[in-house]
């Protein structure tokens, strides 16, 4: 197991385009979360998984964003209609609850709104 | 509002200096207190896990202790050496849910 991936690295859109990003999680983790980072920033939960079940969203995650995981296994990250403000780090973790504490990271997509 | 703060924000030192950083967190509903090292262009590297107050952990010549009375953890680098050159997170988590983090503090060592 190579660890968390995600895809793609990098994505320039335009204004107003619509854009998905894809994590694969670490595979027997039951766990997946997506996390934003802007310039200067920390990053910030926006919502988690166990297995297909959608638990949390943050406040952050407006209706423009739309998360799936369809079979508890990869998961994906919809952002429709994008704006120059949803330019971010966009990090995927997972982790198996039960087991660890740690969550483990991918490189995360880095996305650039024009 | 659940607000984790890290300190100094960035820290530039020669290699072979020792050095240390600060992550302040709230000291109510601790669950567990979280180091990550971040470089650039690769994913957030888990270092160290703390959940009992008074733990002390060390990976090498890394190593952090916390205090979940007061809320706070210190990451101490030994010799710093050129590859140590990230961004340090801490992160705090109240529950087995999602993590807070801090801002980071983000090393740069000189040869």
């Amino acid at each position: 197991d190579t660890g968390v991936s995600q895809d793609p690295r990098h994505k320039i859109t335009k204004r107003g385009q619509n854009v998905t990003f894809r994590c694969d999680p670490i595979s027997e983790h039951n766990r997946l979360y997506w996390y934003r980072q802007t310039l200067g920033q920390g990053p910030e939960f926006l919502t988690y998984f166990q297995n297909e079940a959608q638990l949390e969203k943050s406040r952050l995650l407006s209706d423009r964003f739309s998360a799936e995981r369809p079979k508890g296994s990869f998961s994906t990250l919809e952002i429709q209609r994008t704006e120059q403000g949803d330019s971010a780090m966009y990090l995927c973790a997972s982790s198996l609850v039960g087991f660890s504490y740690e969550q483990y990271f991918g490189p995360g997509t880095r996305l650039t709104v024009t | 509002i659940l607000n984790v703060e890290q300190s100094p924000q960035s820290l530039h030192v020669q290699e072979g200096d020792s050095t240390n950083f600060t992550c302040s967190f709230p000291s109510s509903n601790f669950y567990a207190l979280h180091w990550y090292r971040w470089e650039t262009a690769k994913s957030p590297e888990a270092l160290f896990v703390m959940t009992l107050n008074g733990d002390e952990k060390k990976k090498g010549r890394i190593s952090a202790t916390l205090n979940t009375k007061e809320g706070y953890s210190y990451l101490y680098i030994k010799g710093s050496q050129p590859e140590d050159s990230a961004t340090y997170l801490c992160a705090f988590a109240f529950n087995t849910d999602k993590l807070i983090f801090g801002t980071g503090t983000r090393l740069q060592v000189f040869p």
